[in-house]
């Protein structure tokens, strides 16, 4: 089975600064995807960055990239130029692309809570 | 294009009481999945439908959950009878088949219940 870990319960980041928020997983597959989303107060759950893990490049949204390390099993979420609005708590999360149905679901890590000080 | 729909979006209910969640996955996603998300627990998934037909229902935490999916466009998760420790949020979440269009898996805004 496969397990996501977030070790880190809480960080925290100066406004207009940038911020690293680290995972690790762990599987047997090669043929797998990888998310980050962002849980503001309202709860509800935003999908940030995703990354398909047979490309080699790390994928890239605004302010928001991750360094995807395949072989160290290593999924870390970077967050540039930080706003108050990226207070949230974020969870990083595991997806099979091995075939369908049993290995459809997504697992999470425990997320961690990010607070950005003004 | 609506996202995933989740009815209702707050709820208070009795201890004792059947509860009934509702979801509308977005038109066209093969998979349909209820999570729960609780402070001690995390999210933690409950079922998963593919194509209307349940697939893994070995989160659901005892006979009082069930979860229907009668048509690709609507889904509920029903609790009878409701126990304090079922307040949670609940998420809806719906994906296109797993092969295709980037495995993402898009989630409503969470129905909130609370029993008392």
């Amino acid at each position: 089975a496969q397990t996501v870990t977030q070790s880190q319960p809480e960080m925290s980041v100066q406004e207009a600064e940038t911020v690293t928020l680290s995972c690790t997983y762990d599987t047997s597959e090669s043929d797998y995807y990888l998310f980050w989303y962002k849980q503001p107060p309202s709860r509800q759950m935003i999908l940030v960055i995703r990354q398909e893990a047979y490309k080699q490049q790390n994928a890239t949204e605004n302010r928001f990239s991750v360094n995807f390390q395949k072989a160290a099993k290593s999924f870390s979420l970077k967050i540039s130029d930080s706003q108050l609005g990226d207070a949230a708590m974020y969870f990083c999360a595991y997806r099979s692309g091995v075939g369908t149905g049993a290995n459809s679901k997504l697992t999470f890590g425990k997320g961690i809570t990010l607070s950005v000080r003004p | 294009d609506a996202g995933v729909i989740q009815s209702p979006r707050h709820e208070v209910t009795e201890m004792g009481q059947e509860v009934t969640l509702r979801c509308k996955p977005i038109s066209g996603h093969d998979y349909l999945f209820w999570y729960r998300q609780t402070m001690m627990r995390g999210l933690e998934l409950l079922i998963y439908f593919n194509n209307n037909v349940p697939i893994d229902d070995s989160g659901m935490p005892e006979d009082r959950f069930s979860a229907k999916m009668p048509n690709a466009s609507f889904s509920t998760l029903k609790i009878q009878p409701s126990e304090p420790r079922d307040s949670a949020v609940y998420f809806c979440a719906s994906s296109p088949d797993s092969i295709h269009s980037g495995n993402t898996i898009y989630f409503g805004e969470g129905s909130w219940l609370t029993v008392v």
